[in-house]
């Protein structure tokens, strides 16, 4: 499968914990977003990476959220302290360039769910 | 700010039955548009995209025109099949935007046989 990959597909989490997320972008690609999804809403822009470097976070919120994207391994979104409102779906995309012309290709997401 | 308005869903059609979904977008310049579909428990899969005004993109029978002056980017489909139940996502990028993707709600689309 040469699509992006995300895991885990479920995440359960108790309040307090920590959540990690893991993001391999399509071969080839160097870009990578990352997107949450609220119950019965559209997906809303968190943070824009390439290789060792964060481009733009300001959808991410200031505390307790964290992105890398190392030069080896997959991207990575952390979230510590989970709280219920943190419930979504939080998606990976990935692309091969920047720029407004270029699609973004995205992975099934992983589900995470707080209790 | 940049956003997107779509029609509001839940869309529901008989098989062989004509779709529109409406899309209008607020954003300064020239953004690209595009529509992205989403499967039950899947991830987004792009669907079509236009780059510029009065561009027509189009797959699997599905089409959009980027209108620029009224700004909007109806997706359209002239029969719906059972398998086109899914949820579509109209979205724009500014090439000053840093890249990222702004999305409408979603509409649910469910087609009965």
């Amino acid at each position: 499968n040469a699509g992006v990959m995300q895991n885990p597909r479920h995440l359960v989490r108790r309040r307090g914990q920590e959540a990690r997320l893991r993001c391999s972008p399509m071969k080839g690609h160097s870009h990578v977003y990352w997107y949450r999804q609220l119950p019965e809403e559209g997906l809303k822009f968190m943070v824009y990476l390439q290789k060792e470097n964060i481009i733009d976070e300001s959808g991410m919120p200031k505390e307790r959220f964290s992105a890398e994207f190392p030069k080896e391994g997959p991207s990575i979104l952390r979230i510590q302290q989970v709280v219920r409102g943190d419930s979504a779906a939080y998606f990976c995309a990935s692309s091969s360039g920047q720029g407004k012309n270029q699609p973004q290709h995205f992975g099934d997401g992983t589900r995470l769910s707080i209790l | 700010g940049d956003s997107v308005t779509q029609m509001e869903g839940p869309v529901t059609l008989s098989e062989e039955a004509f779709l529109t979904i409406n899309c209008t977008y607020t954003a300064t310049g020239y953004p690209s548009l595009f529509w992205y579909v989403q499967y039950p428990g899947e991830g987004l899969q792009l669907l079509l995209k236009a780059t510029k005004a009065d561009d027509k993109g189009s797959n699997k029978g599905f089409e959009a025109t980027y209108r620029k002056e009224t700004t909007s980017f109806h997706l359209e489909k002239g029969s719906v099949q059972v398998s086109d139940s899914a949820v579509y996502f109209c979205a724009l990028n500014r090439e000053t935007s840093g890249s990222r993707l702004t999305f409408g709600e979603g509409t649910q689309l469910t087609v009965n046989p």
